[in-house]
């Protein structure tokens, strides 16, 4: 069955410092997407990163980057230069038949 | 298009009540799905449409959860005799899905139901 796992309940960063949320997950589908939402306290779900099984290349948006490491079947987050506005929940989610599986999310909360 | 929208964005009811919400997708979007999220949890997947139909259902979706889509724009979700168990914030999302692909979904603010 496909699940996805995200070990840290909650983490503090100081502002300004890289930060990795990490995701692993597991699937027995040979092609599947990995995805990556944030969603602060105003509850609304925003899109940040997608990542597909195929592409060779770890994707990136802005100050977001996935590192996709395949074998180990592990999608982490990575926050370059952190803000004070990046505090929310993220959530890891995977498509499987067209339906997003999430992950329980890790709360960050930056420190200024 | 300023994208996804649901209303209500809350509801209150007492148990035993039926509730209705709706969901307005982005207007060039096929596919439709509703969510579940209770606090301190991610969501959990109920339904996804392709266009008007419902491809899709959860065993979460008891014989009390009812999905349409009408017309392939809007979607209802209706909760006939709510139980206390049925409070949690309920997302609308929905995707281009034109082929077999990925494709992120985008949310709506959420309708957050409280059943006294």
């Amino acid at each position: 069955a496909q699940k996805i796992t995200q070990t840290q309940p909650g983490m503090f960063v100081q502002e300004k410092e890289a930060v990795t949320l990490d995701c692993t997950y597991d699937t027995s589908d040979p092609s599947y997407g990995l995805f990556w939402y944030k969603q602060p306290s105003s509850g609304e779900m925003i899109f940040l990163i997608y990542q597909g099984s195929y592409d060779q290349q770890n994707a990136t948006e802005g100050r977001y980057s996935l590192n996709f490491q395949k074998a180990r079947k592990s999608a982490n987050l990575v926050i370059s230069a952190s803000q004070l506005g990046d505090s929310a929940m993220y959530f890891c989610a995977m498509d499987s038949n067209y339906q997003l599986i999430w992950g329980a999310g890790t709360k960050l909360i930056i420190k200024p | 298009d300023t994208g996804v929208s649901q209303d209500p964005r809350h509801k209150i009811t007492k148990r035993g009540q039926n509730v209705t919400f709706r969901c307005d997708p982005i207007s060039e979007h096929n596919r439709l799905y509703w969510y579940r999220q209770t606090l301190g949890q991610g969501p959990e997947f109920l339904t996804y449409f392709q266009n008007e139909a419902q491809l899709e259902k959860s065993r979460l979706l008891s014989d009390r959860f009812s999905a349409e889509r009408p017309k392939g724009s809007f979607s209802t979700l209706e909760i006939q005799r709510t139980e206390q168990g049925d409070s949690a914030m309920y997302l609308c999302a929905s995707s281009p899905g034109l082929a077999e692909t990925s494709y992120e979904q985008y949310f709506g603010p959420g309708t957050r139901l409280t059943v006294t």
